[in-house]
């Protein structure tokens, strides 16, 4: 079955940078984009950018553009987003999601807890 | 690009309908057919419910049911179960790989 699993949570200080995993399996990982998605406490979830990790092309929201980084190592079958210059506005969990293949995200990954504080 | 606009929170007895609200744009919702829908328990993974606009995935109980008119998108539950208690968020393509999503609706069963 599809899984998309992902690292640990992370505690960090002001201006510092975060690198997450998303490990996959289950499905052809170069076929499908990967999502990234975060969601602060007591909000709706944002979208940040999107990764087809079969020419390794990328999009990302304008508002992380210049802060965020995805990428992805194929024989691991393993995406990854790095978010820099962190800021107490960015604690969030972080979610990686696969595409469906139609625009859409499909399985999603069990999230990622990002802490900013000095 | 604004978030979508979701009602807060929407509560029905057992067995009861309950419909949540997604209303976008010309530009998001109603331009494309790609709207998706999600069960989220908190701690847990989103479980994704709806695609293009009324589809099910393969498991996602016909009691879940997507609809769109113009510019607004609806998740209908019928037959409202205990476990349906959870967070439900609306997600629209926007065009030129850009993605929105809803602030979310607490359903809760009373």
């Amino acid at each position: 079955q599809v899984q998309l699993v992902q690292s640990g949570a992370e505690m960090k200080k002001p201006g510092a940078s975060v690198k997450i995993s998303c490990k996959t399996s289950g499905y052809t990982f170069t076929a499908y984009a990967i999502h990234w998605v975060r969601q602060a406490p007591g909000q709706g979830p944002e979208w940040m950018g999107w990764l087809h990790p079969g020419n390794g092309n990328t999009h990302y929201s304008q508002k992380f553009q210049g802060r965020v980084t995805i990428t992805r190592d194929t024989s691991a079958t393993t995406a990854y987003m790095e978010l820099t210059n962190l800021t107490s506005e960015d604690r969030a969990v972080y979610y990686c999601a696969k595409d469906y293949g139609g625009h859409q995200l499909e399985f999603w990954g069990q999230g990622t807890l990002v802490t900013v504080s000095s | 690009q604004s978030a979508l606009t979701q009602p807060r929170s929407v509560a029905g007895s057992p067995g009861q309908s309950v419909t949540i609200s997604c209303t976008g744009t010309s530009s998001d919702v109603g331009a494309y057919k790609y709207v998706s829908w999600y069960q989220h328990h908190p701690g847990n993974a989103p479980k994704f419910l709806i695609y293009h606009v009324d589809k099910r995935p393969s498991g996602v109980p016909d009691r879940f049911s997507g609809s769109k008119s113009g510019n607004t998108a609806s998740l209908t539950i019928s037959g409202l179960q205990s476990e349906d208690e959870a967070d439900y968020y609306c997600c629209a393509y926007a065009g030129g790989y850009f993605w929105v999503f809803g602030g979310g609706t607490k359903v809760t069963v009373l």
